[in-house]
This record gives C-alpha cells, structure tokens and sequence, in this order.
C-alpha cells in the first residue's frame, strides 16, 4: 500500500483564491512526521511546512496551513492568497517513528492563473 | 550559508558506463540522504548516512549503485554498469542528524538529472 496518497495530478487557482492540496497517509505508528515541500521547474525541493502526529494546532507558515485530521489521515496544504510563484509541483511526505527516511507521494502540479 | 549542492547538474552517458555523481551537504549537517525521481513520481529513498557510514541503504536497487562518504561530509553515488532505466534525477538531502527528531527537516539540493542513452 502506498504510504503517501495525493490523488491531484493537477490542480488551477485563479491569483489571490486559497487552494488545498490533499494528501493522505498511511501508517501504524502512533508516531511521525508530515512535510510538504514545492518543487519548481528548477527541479530543487524547498521545504514549506512540517506537522507531527502529537502536534495539537495545525500547523502554519506564512501563507502555508497544513489541515491535519489525525482519525481521517489526512494533512492537506492551504495555500492562502494564492501567487503566481506558487506555480510548481507539491509533494506530500511522511517520516515514521524512529526511520529517517521520507515517503513521497506522487505530488500535485498547481498553476496560479493571472 | 550554503545549501545542498550537486554536481554535475546533468549528466549524459551510454548504456555500460560508469558515473559517479557527487554531494556537498550543508556545513554542520551530519546526516545524508540520497533519493532518486523518475519522471512523473515523487523522489524515492535510496541510501541514509549518519556520519561516515551508511546507516541504511535499503533503497539502493540492486548492486550496480553503490555510495560513500569517506569524510562524514561529501557523498558520492556511484553507479556501474548504466542502463537506460537508471535515467532519473538524483536528489541529495542533508540534515542536523539529531538522533530520532521526527520532525528534523531534510534540505534537498538542485539535483542532477542523468541520461543513459
């Protein structure tokens, strides 16, 4: 079974609208990590946000939210007033229990349109 | 400060060949992760370093691949033998190596995009 699911190939926003990224997980341990990162066409993977499965608030950054539902398994991104540098690839990714590495999931390409 | 940097950016290279493709991880950064993304797919785990050894190298696809870290700084992947399914991007991350921080954030480098022709 997949360990990261985002089921968004692809997904438009118009500038300025919020957008969410879905992504589900998949694991038994009661602890582990969710990140998202943004890959542009530059290929470099920029972290965005982190969340931990005994985190209590979701977490946020900047325009960043992470909609953590810990019974749903599923930490989507919000991206908030959405820019046109928001443009890229999003990938989903999971570290579990005493692991190092990331489970990626197969991400979703988001295009701000002007 | 520096980030994670790769070199080459790209590398072209004929089926049966041997390339080698390095990684300067962030100064301090003592753990190292190679990963590798096909086109379309997210990247997948390949090999972790902690320090000078390679604390998992569960992701590595069979025995053509191999890499080190003589030093605990600079890695390099080495791959024998090229076939074209081994054309990819090869990520590197680096991160602080806390023992067993779930939420230690890995920095990934600009990567390098290989073709076996």
């Amino acid at each position: 079974a997949q360990k990261i699911t985002q089921t968004q190939p692809g997904m438009f926003v118009q500038e300025k609208e919020a957008v969410t990224l879905d992504c589900t997980y998949d694991t038994s341990d009661q602890s582990y990590g969710l990140f998202w990162y943004k890959q542009p066409s530059s290929g470099e993977m920029i972290f965005l946000i982190y969340q931990g499965s005994y985190d209590e608030q979701n977490a946020t950054e900047g325009r960043y939210s992470l909609n953590f539902q810990k019974a749903r398994k599923s930490a989507n991104l919000v991206i908030s007033a959405s820019q046109l540098g928001d443009s890229a690839m999003y990938f989903c990714a999971m570290r579990e229990g005493p692991g190092n590495q990331f489970y990626f999931g197969t991400g979703t390409s988001l295009t701000v349109i002007p | 400060g520096a980030g994670v940097s790769q070199t080459p950016s790209n590398k072209v290279t004929e089926k049966g060949k041997y390339v080698e493709l390095r990684c300067d991880p962030i100064s301090g950064h003592t753990a190292l992760y190679w990963y590798r993304q096909s086109l379309g797919q997210g990247p997948e785990f390949l090999i972790y370093f902690q320090g000078t050894g390679a604390a998992d190298d569960s992701g590595l696809p069979n025995d053509r691949f191999f890499a080190v870290r003589p030093e605990g700084s600079v890695s390099t992947l080495k791959i024998q033998r090229t076939e074209r399914g081994d054309s990819a991007v090869y990520l590197c991350a680096s991160s602080l190596g806390t023992s067993g921080r779930i939420g230690e954030t890995q920095y990934f480098g600009p990567g390098t995009r290989l073709l076996v022709l």
